[in-house]
């Protein structure tokens, strides 16, 4: 499996933009760059995925590196609510292996 | 909408004893995952049905097996409970990947199993 590199932990502002990095240099042709977020006490949750072009939805958008070899996920504006451990994930299918995501502090 | 229902809740066994969990996938939702997180971890994938039949197959500990059901469902069996045991075990639904594309895993709330 492709391995993701995140880093531990980030902290944020409430009400600002943040960039969550992932570097998956030894990504395949055929992963998915998949984010899901577990917020304390509950399971994780979908955040959004891409193959190549950037993508947007309700939550957030993912800016997906020219080579592939990095991600970023973007919260346009934080709030106390998106506190949580993001994780990056790549696969081709549904199959997700979960590493060390980003514990994400958001200050009032 | 409806969400993937897991039960029990909670569970309490003791060492050497046997647990059943069960998992109700999203309606029309074919396919289901168990993960196991323990204390302060990430979630670890134990294995993955789709259409009744073993899909993938992760770090599941041959004391534990699971099946899906011809309603869907799923029931993950522990035998031989052990004290590292003790976690979050929380069971996904999705629909198959389609036309090569993945689809979204939808998380059930968890079953706290505790082994004393």
């Amino acid at each position: 499996d492709a391995k993701t590199t995140q880093p531990n932990s980030m902290e944020s502002n409430e009400e600002e933009p943040v960039h969550l990095p992932c570097n998956h240099s030894t990504i395949s042709g055929t992963d998915y760059i998949h984010w899901y977020r577990q917020l304390p006490s509950q399971g994780p949750e979908y955040v959004i995925h891409g193959l190549t072009s950037n993508v947007n939805n309700r939550m957030a958008s993912l800016a997906i590196a020219e080579d592939r070899k990095s991600s970023t996920l973007i919260l346009h504006r934080a709030t106390l609510r998106d506190a949580a451990v993001y994780y990056c994930i790549l696969t081709p299918n549904n199959d997700m292996r979960f590493g060390a995501g980003t514990r994400l502090t958001v200050k009032p | 909408a409806a969400g993937v229902i897991q039960s029990p809740r909670h569970l309490i066994k003791e060492k050497r004893e046997t647990a059943t969990l069960k998992c109700y996938p999203i309606p029309r939702h074919d396919t289901v995952y168990w993960y196991q997180q323990g204390p302060g971890q990430d979630p670890q994938f134990l294995i993955s049905f789709y259409e009744k039949m073993q899909s993938d197959k992760g770090s599941i500990p041959d004391r534990f097996s699971a099946q899906q059901f011809s309603d869907y469902h799923s029931e993950l069996n522990m035998s031989s409970l052990e004290l590292g045991d003790s976690a979050l075990y929380f069971c996904a639904s999705s629909l198959a990947p389609s036309l090569g594309r993945p689809d979204t895993q939808y998380f059930g709330p968890g079953t706290r199993l505790t082994v004393l």
